[in-house]
Protein backbone atom coordinates (compact mmCIF):
# COMPACT_ATOMS: atom_id res chain seq x y z
CA UNK A 1 0.00 0.00 0.00
CA UNK A 2 1.50 3.15 -1.33
CA UNK A 3 1.21 5.99 1.73
CA UNK A 4 1.27 9.85 0.63
CA UNK A 5 3.22 12.45 2.84
CA UNK A 6 2.78 15.71 2.29
CA UNK A 7 4.45 18.54 4.05
CA UNK A 8 4.55 21.12 5.74
CA UNK A 9 1.20 20.48 7.16
CA UNK A 10 0.63 24.41 7.25
CA UNK A 11 2.55 27.12 5.60
CA UNK A 12 1.70 30.57 6.40
CA UNK A 13 2.70 32.63 3.20
CA UNK A 14 2.54 36.18 2.95
CA UNK A 15 0.19 37.42 -0.22
CA UNK A 16 2.59 37.73 -3.67
CA UNK A 17 5.43 35.48 -2.35
CA UNK A 18 6.01 32.35 -3.05
CA UNK A 19 4.70 28.83 -2.29
CA UNK A 20 6.33 25.27 -2.71
CA UNK A 21 4.42 22.46 -1.52
CA UNK A 22 5.59 18.78 -1.16
CA UNK A 23 3.88 15.15 -1.70
CA UNK A 24 6.57 11.97 -0.79
CA UNK A 25 5.08 8.85 -2.09
CA UNK A 26 6.59 5.96 0.19
CA UNK A 27 6.96 4.20 -2.97
CA UNK A 28 8.59 5.68 -6.31
CA UNK A 29 5.44 6.30 -9.16
CA UNK A 30 5.05 6.80 -12.23
CA UNK A 31 3.64 10.50 -12.73
CA UNK A 32 0.06 9.46 -12.44
CA UNK A 33 -0.53 12.04 -9.26
CA UNK A 34 -2.57 15.40 -8.93
CA UNK A 35 -3.50 18.27 -6.85
CA UNK A 36 -6.20 19.07 -5.53
CA UNK A 37 -7.14 22.40 -3.69
CA UNK A 38 -10.01 23.17 -1.59
CA UNK A 39 -11.64 25.99 0.19
CA UNK A 40 -13.64 26.08 3.26
CA UNK A 41 -16.83 24.94 2.45
CA UNK A 42 -16.70 24.05 -0.98
CA UNK A 43 -15.67 20.67 -2.44
CA UNK A 44 -12.18 19.64 -4.04
CA UNK A 45 -10.87 21.18 -7.19
CA UNK A 46 -8.66 20.07 -9.57
CA UNK A 47 -5.34 21.72 -10.44
CA UNK A 48 -2.58 19.26 -11.97
CA UNK A 49 -3.15 16.20 -13.01
CA UNK A 50 -0.17 13.92 -14.97
CA UNK A 51 2.21 15.70 -12.25
CA UNK A 52 2.71 18.76 -14.14
CA UNK A 53 -0.19 19.42 -16.61
CA UNK A 54 -2.65 22.76 -14.90
CA UNK A 55 -6.52 21.59 -15.10
CA UNK A 56 -9.00 23.43 -17.28
CA UNK A 57 -8.88 27.03 -16.66
CA UNK A 58 -6.24 26.82 -13.42
CA UNK A 59 -3.96 29.62 -13.87
CA UNK A 60 -0.73 29.55 -14.60
CA UNK A 61 0.74 31.03 -11.12
CA UNK A 62 -0.19 27.11 -10.30
CA UNK A 63 2.78 24.70 -11.38
CA UNK A 64 3.57 20.59 -10.39
CA UNK A 65 7.18 18.86 -11.10
CA UNK A 66 8.93 16.06 -10.08
CA UNK A 67 8.83 12.17 -10.22
CA UNK A 68 9.70 8.88 -8.22
CA UNK A 69 9.11 10.08 -4.93
CA UNK A 70 9.08 13.48 -4.59
CA UNK A 71 6.45 15.70 -6.16
CA UNK A 72 5.98 19.81 -5.82
CA UNK A 73 3.09 21.95 -6.15
CA UNK A 74 4.59 25.24 -6.40
CA UNK A 75 2.21 28.38 -6.23
CA UNK A 76 4.40 31.52 -7.79
CA UNK A 77 2.82 34.59 -6.46
CA UNK A 78 -0.09 33.87 -3.66
CA UNK A 79 -3.09 35.98 -4.37
CA UNK A 80 -5.93 36.05 -1.68
CA UNK A 81 -8.54 33.61 -3.34
CA UNK A 82 -5.11 30.83 -3.33
CA UNK A 83 -5.25 30.32 0.74
CA UNK A 84 -7.06 26.85 1.16
CA UNK A 85 -5.73 23.14 1.66
CA UNK A 86 -3.75 21.18 -0.80
CA UNK A 87 -4.00 17.65 -1.58
CA UNK A 88 -2.02 15.37 -3.56
CA UNK A 89 -3.26 11.98 -4.66
CA UNK A 90 -1.91 8.87 -6.34
CA UNK A 91 -3.71 6.62 -8.62
CA UNK A 92 -2.87 2.93 -8.40
CA UNK A 93 -4.18 0.80 -11.58
CA UNK A 94 -4.10 -2.54 -9.77
CA UNK A 95 -5.89 -2.67 -7.81
CA UNK A 96 -7.79 0.42 -9.36
CA UNK A 97 -7.85 2.88 -6.23
CA UNK A 98 -7.19 6.86 -5.34
CA UNK A 99 -4.82 7.48 -2.44
CA UNK A 100 -4.95 11.18 -1.14
CA UNK A 101 -1.64 13.03 1.09
CA UNK A 102 -3.26 14.13 4.34
CA UNK A 103 -3.01 17.95 3.01
CA UNK A 104 -1.10 20.76 3.41
CA UNK A 105 -2.86 24.73 4.71
CA UNK A 106 -1.43 26.85 3.00
CA UNK A 107 -2.63 30.51 5.44
CA UNK A 108 -1.72 34.49 5.54
CA UNK A 109 0.97 34.86 7.31
CA UNK B 1 -23.20 23.52 -17.23
CA UNK B 2 -21.63 19.94 -15.42
CA UNK B 3 -22.65 18.88 -12.47
CA UNK B 4 -23.08 16.54 -9.96
CA UNK B 5 -26.05 16.70 -7.24
CA UNK B 6 -25.28 14.32 -4.57
CA UNK B 7 -28.50 13.22 -2.18
CA UNK B 8 -29.58 10.84 0.77
CA UNK B 9 -27.53 11.97 3.59
CA UNK B 10 -28.59 11.91 6.80
CA UNK B 11 -28.61 10.70 10.60
CA UNK B 12 -28.58 6.95 11.01
CA UNK B 13 -27.85 4.76 14.21
CA UNK B 14 -24.94 2.35 13.76
CA UNK B 15 -25.98 -0.79 12.03
CA UNK B 16 -28.03 1.16 9.70
CA UNK B 17 -28.36 1.89 6.61
CA UNK B 18 -28.38 4.56 4.26
CA UNK B 19 -28.47 4.84 0.47
CA UNK B 20 -27.05 8.00 -1.33
CA UNK B 21 -27.42 9.31 -4.85
CA UNK B 22 -25.16 11.36 -7.31
CA UNK B 23 -27.33 12.96 -10.18
CA UNK B 24 -24.95 14.01 -13.32
CA UNK B 25 -25.73 16.85 -15.69
CA UNK B 26 -23.88 18.30 -18.52
CA UNK B 27 -21.60 15.55 -19.88
CA UNK B 28 -22.38 11.77 -21.33
CA UNK B 29 -22.69 10.20 -17.66
CA UNK B 30 -22.26 6.65 -19.64
CA UNK B 31 -18.43 7.71 -20.70
CA UNK B 32 -16.90 8.27 -17.65
CA UNK B 33 -16.12 5.76 -14.35
CA UNK B 34 -17.33 7.33 -11.06
CA UNK B 35 -15.96 7.52 -7.98
CA UNK B 36 -17.18 8.28 -4.21
CA UNK B 37 -14.95 10.27 -1.97
CA UNK B 38 -15.54 10.91 1.60
CA UNK B 39 -14.32 13.58 4.31
CA UNK B 40 -14.48 13.47 7.59
CA UNK B 41 -15.67 16.58 10.05
CA UNK B 42 -11.82 18.50 10.35
CA UNK B 43 -10.27 16.20 8.11
CA UNK B 44 -8.85 14.99 4.99
CA UNK B 45 -10.09 13.31 1.70
CA UNK B 46 -10.65 9.50 1.73
CA UNK B 47 -11.32 7.83 -1.71
CA UNK B 48 -14.24 4.88 -0.60
CA UNK B 49 -15.26 3.75 -4.27
CA UNK B 50 -15.28 3.84 -7.76
CA UNK B 51 -17.22 2.04 -10.62
CA UNK B 52 -16.29 1.99 -14.17
CA UNK B 53 -18.32 2.97 -17.33
CA UNK B 54 -21.06 0.31 -17.66
CA UNK B 55 -20.95 -0.55 -14.20
CA UNK B 56 -19.21 -4.04 -14.62
CA UNK B 57 -16.43 -3.08 -12.61
CA UNK B 58 -16.11 -1.85 -8.95
CA UNK B 59 -13.90 -0.82 -6.55
CA UNK B 60 -13.65 -0.59 -3.19
CA UNK B 61 -11.02 1.18 -0.14
CA UNK B 62 -10.82 -1.50 2.82
CA UNK B 63 -12.39 0.41 5.58
CA UNK B 64 -16.12 -0.18 3.04
CA UNK B 65 -15.74 -3.58 1.76
CA UNK B 66 -18.26 -6.05 2.22
CA UNK B 67 -20.57 -3.16 3.80
CA UNK B 68 -21.00 -0.49 0.84
CA UNK B 69 -22.01 -1.38 -2.89
CA UNK B 70 -21.82 1.37 -5.73
CA UNK B 71 -23.93 0.94 -8.98
CA UNK B 72 -24.87 3.65 -11.70
CA UNK B 73 -27.90 3.98 -14.00
CA UNK B 74 -26.96 5.46 -17.48
CA UNK B 75 -30.19 5.58 -18.37
CA UNK B 76 -31.17 7.98 -15.47
CA UNK B 77 -27.88 9.50 -15.13
CA UNK B 78 -27.35 8.62 -11.41
CA UNK B 79 -24.81 6.66 -9.60
CA UNK B 80 -25.60 5.19 -5.80
CA UNK B 81 -23.63 4.16 -2.50
CA UNK B 82 -25.33 1.98 -0.65
CA UNK B 83 -24.14 1.90 2.87
CA UNK B 84 -24.59 -1.22 4.91
CA UNK B 85 -23.86 -1.91 8.73
CA UNK B 86 -22.88 1.82 9.44
CA UNK B 87 -20.41 2.87 12.14
CA UNK B 88 -19.52 5.97 13.38
CA UNK B 89 -16.03 6.07 11.65
CA UNK B 90 -18.05 6.52 8.87
CA UNK B 91 -19.64 9.85 9.84
CA UNK B 92 -18.33 12.10 6.76
CA UNK B 93 -19.56 14.09 3.97
CA UNK B 94 -19.73 12.37 0.74
CA UNK B 95 -18.91 13.10 -2.45
CA UNK B 96 -19.21 12.21 -6.05
CA UNK B 97 -16.94 12.82 -8.50
CA UNK B 98 -16.21 12.47 -11.96
CA UNK B 99 -13.21 10.29 -13.00
CA UNK B 100 -11.27 11.01 -15.83
CA UNK B 101 -8.14 9.83 -17.85
CA UNK B 102 -6.21 12.21 -19.42
CA UNK B 103 -2.86 12.27 -21.67
CA UNK B 104 -3.74 9.36 -23.29
CA UNK B 105 -4.61 7.38 -20.40
CA UNK B 106 -1.42 8.05 -18.55
CA UNK B 107 -2.94 10.36 -15.73
CA UNK B 108 -6.08 9.38 -13.26
CA UNK B 109 -8.00 12.41 -11.83
CA UNK B 110 -11.21 13.62 -10.17
CA UNK B 111 -11.61 16.40 -12.26
CA UNK B 112 -15.36 17.31 -11.61
CA UNK B 113 -17.05 17.02 -7.64
CA UNK B 114 -20.48 17.00 -6.31
CA UNK B 115 -20.71 19.46 -3.23
CA UNK B 116 -21.28 16.38 -0.91
CA UNK B 117 -24.28 14.78 1.18
CA UNK B 118 -23.51 14.96 5.09
CA UNK B 119 -23.65 11.14 6.61
CA UNK B 120 -24.45 11.26 10.46
CA UNK B 121 -24.03 7.87 12.59
CA UNK B 122 -24.62 8.41 16.28
CA UNK B 123 -27.44 6.79 18.30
Amino acid sequence: EIVMTQSPATLSVSPGERATLSCRPSQSLSSNLAWYQQKPGQAPRLLIYGASTRASGIPARFSGSGSGTEFTLTISSLQSEDFAIYYCQHYNSRPPIFTFGPGTKVDIK
Amino acid sequence: EVQLLESGGGLVQPGGSLRLSCAASGFTFSSYAMNWVRQAPGKGLEWVSGISTDGGETYYADSVKGRFTVSRDNSKNTLDLLMNSLRAEDTALYYCAKWSRFLEGSADALDIWGQGTMVTVSS
